[in-house]
């Protein structure tokens, strides 16, 4: 079974520059996630997608964090413009529905540095 | 915020001993999980235990679960130079959601 897959795997930018992530969740899983992790720190969850529709955004910064799951498949996760403290690992992982048991399967990330 | 807190943060110890690591949490949950990640990857999960078990195993993994003091223990047993990585607990409160802690750093020293 093909794991989670995110590109790109590294990105340098420059402050207020736009930048984009990619992700392909595991097949059949109906349930997303976008996670920001931050050097020295647990995995901080950005969004929520069940199925197509948006099930947690709480701690998206909505001013400058969008994303969207067209279709339900894979997602897209954008930052503009980026800032300095957006600098950190970008985590995608998937899950196949909810219920007690939720184990979620990771991506290998895309590590974001922004100059 | 995050509710899970590991403690310690960062343990060094030589391969063969035992390695114990705490995660304490704020709320009533469904069930507790603990992943580890390699330096520069995703995370992996390890186990799952369920708010109404008290006591887990999977190969050299042993994990505990008091929801009375609302804390998890994970102990990996005889540690290999591969156990190196930083190990997360997440705790499962509902609306398929897991928060995470800090995190523990565990070295293994050859």
């Amino acid at each position: 079974e093909a794991g989670v897959a995110q590109s790109p795997r590294y990105k340098i930018i420059e402050k207020r520059q736009s930048v984009a992530f990619w992700c392909n969740p595991i097949s059949g899983h109906a349930t997303l996630y976008w996670y920001q992790q931050i050097l020295g720190q647990g995995p901080k969850l950005l969004i929520q997608f069940q199925n197509n529709g948006v099930v947690d955004d709480s701690q998206l910064p909505k001013d400058r964090f969008s994303a969207e799951r067209l279709k339900g498949v894979d997602s897209t996760l954008k930052i503009q413009p980026a800032k300095l403290e957006d600098s950190a690992v970008y985590l995608c992982a998937s899950s196949f529905s909810g219920g007690a048991r939720n184990t979620q399967y990771f991506g290998p990330g895309t590590r974001l540095t922004v100059l | 915020s995050q509710q899970g807190e590991e403690d310690p943060q960062a343990l060094s110890i030589q391969e063969g001993e035992n390695a114990t690591m705490n995660c304490s949490y704020k709320t009533s949950i469904n069930n507790l999980q603990w992943y580890r990640q390699n330096s520069g990857r995703g995370l992996v999960h390890l186990i799952l235990i369920r708010s109404n078990e008290r006591e887990k195993h999977s190969g050299r993994l042993r994990v505990t679960l008091d929801t009375s003091k609302k804390s998890s223990s994970l102990l990996i047993t005889a540690s290999r130079a591969a156990d190196t990585a930083s190990y997360f607990c997440a705790t499962d409160a509902g609306a398929q959601k897991l928060v995470f802690g800090q995190g523990t750093r565990l070295t293994i020293n050859p």
